[in-house]
């Protein structure tokens, strides 16, 4: 059982490069998240996509974006790495976006991402 | 706005010996819920037990319950019989919004003593 992959693991990137995370879910799940985790802080919402076809922002949007590339796949990213996009980057996908236990969200291992 | 606060950064707890986690939870939303989450050193995010917020009882998965107080906006995760291996940060969650979005805690690091 996969359950949600991402890659790479670990990355190292000069500001102003470019990179695309990628995340896959094989439960077939309708919903995928894109989170991140700096030191000392729980995750923060980056974009998500309730289904299939849809993306929205979260809670911290700039400097990314997002692509859901069909049920399984939803890839995030950095067009121009900033330092302050150094962090530990995890997807995660639900069954549906809302209505108990259906809603709960299981994440992948997460990417950590060094900007210099 | 929804608001999540653990107001422990780290905890102790002997081998064997229960232990609480707190969290207090902050939403306009008239149904929701609540969710913990374990992140041991290797990094990953584990889901532990969720909780509703019309759910008449209290959740329990294993070792894990939830004693939830919804007049007072409490969702705390009672951990028994701790082991070793539940050392480990802990975050508590719920949504914001709509669409299943969730907000996290800051997290309480919980260590196990032997």
């Amino acid at each position: 059982n996969a359950g949600v992959t991402q890659t790479p693991k670990f990355q190292v990137l000069k500001t102003g490069q470019s990179m695309t995370l990628q995340c896959a879910q094989d439960m077939n799940h309708n919903s995928m998240y894109w989170y991140r985790q700096d030191p000392g802080m729980g995750l923060r919402l980056i974009y998500y996509s309730a289904s299939e076809g849809t993306t929205d922002k979260g809670e911290v949007p700039n400097g990314y974006n997002v692509s859901r590339l069909n049920k399984r796949e939803f890839s995030l990213r950095l067009e121009s790495a900033a330092p302050s996009q150094t962090s530990v980057y995890f997807c995660a996908s639900s069954e549906n976006p809302s209505g108990g236990l259906q809603e709960t969200q299981y994440f992948g291992p997460g990417t950590r991402l060094l900007v210099l | 706005a929804q608001k999540i606060t653990q107001t422990q950064p780290g905890m102790f707890v002997q081998e064997k010996e229960a232990v609480t986690l707190d969290c207090t939870y902050d939403t306009s939303d008239p149904s929701y819920g609540l969710f913990w989450y374990k992140q041991p050193s290797s990094g990953e995010m584990i889901f532990l037990i969720y909780q509703g917020s019309y759910d008449q009882q209290n959740a329990t998965e294993g070792r894990y319950s939830l004693n939830f107080q919804k007049a007072r906006k409490s969702a705390n995760l009672v951990i028994s019989a701790s082991q070793l291996g539940d050392s480990a940060m802990y975050f508590c969650a719920t949504h914001y919004d709509q669409g299943g979005k969730l907000i996290f805690g800051q997290g309480t690091e919980l260590s196990v003593k032997p």
